[in-house]
């Protein structure tokens, strides 16, 4: 079956530390996002990507990076700029067509202490 | 620039009641309009979709929404509500040329949802 995974599910890391999240697409979206979902905040866009090698800053990318070398992955790194890393990641996938909506993965909760 | 208003952050409702949870958005075209659910600790699954065509939009288990573009709303509806509907309920716009240069979506803030039995 098609769909997204993230893992781990569970993250912890030391304060000061890089950790890279990973996400895996096999629906052959062009599309890929990463959000950031805190208690009573909704979905916060963090970076977003069209295309394989191209990539751009969403709400609240300080303190995060990404890449995009291949079109099933998108991989996000939570750098130690990231001021208050702990939280629950979301990553997404969609087509270019209209109005299709986006397609979510299981979610990764890191916690930073 | 685009919004979504969730005005209901928690409703609480009974087993076999009705259920409505509110969405109001701001854009300037016509919108691409979405509602999601989350279970907790779990990703987001969509429930259903609106972009053309009828107003009252058909999805999943059991629910239906409304666009109303005098009103600026789509609201969610279901008849009859189940214990396993207790969850999180995110409405979301595509934002700027969406399917274009952007292409992401604007989310609200989402409305939690308990089920008394």
């Amino acid at each position: 079956d098609g769909g997204i995974t993230q893992s781990p599910k569970y993250l912890f890391r030391k304060e000061g530390q890089n950790v890279t999240l990973s996400c895996e697409q096999n629906l052959n979206h062009d599309a890929m996002y990463w959000y950031r979902q805190d208690p009573g905040q909704g979905l916060r866009l963090i970076y977003y990507s069209q295309i394989v090698n191209d990539f751009q800053k969403g709400d609240i990318a300080e303190g995060y990076s990404v890449s995009r070398e291949k079109k099933e992955s998108f991989p996000l790194t939570v750098t130690s700029a990231q001021k208050n890393p702990t939280a629950f990641y979301l990553c997404a996938s969609s087509t270019p067509r209209h109005g299709k909506g986006e397609y979510f993965g299981p979610g990764t909760r890191l916690t930073v202490t | 620039a685009q919004s979504v208003t969730q005005p209901d952050i928690h409703i609480t409702v009974s087993e076999g009641a009705s259920l409505e949870l509110r969405c109001n958005y701001s854009y300037g075209a016509t919108p691409y309009l979405f509602w999601y659910v989350q279970s907790p600790g779990q990703g987001l699954q969509l429930l259903l979709k609106y972009f053309s065509g009828d107003t009252l939009v058909q999805g999943i288990k059991g629910f239906e929404a409304e666009f109303k573009r005098s009103q600026s709303s789509f609201n969610l509806r279901k008849p009859s509500v189940h214990w396993s509907d207790a969850a999180e309920y995110f409405c979301a716009v595509g934002a700027g040329n969406y399917g274009g240069s952007q292409g992401n979506l604007i989310f609200g803030k989402g409305t939690k949802l308990s089920v008394k039995p």
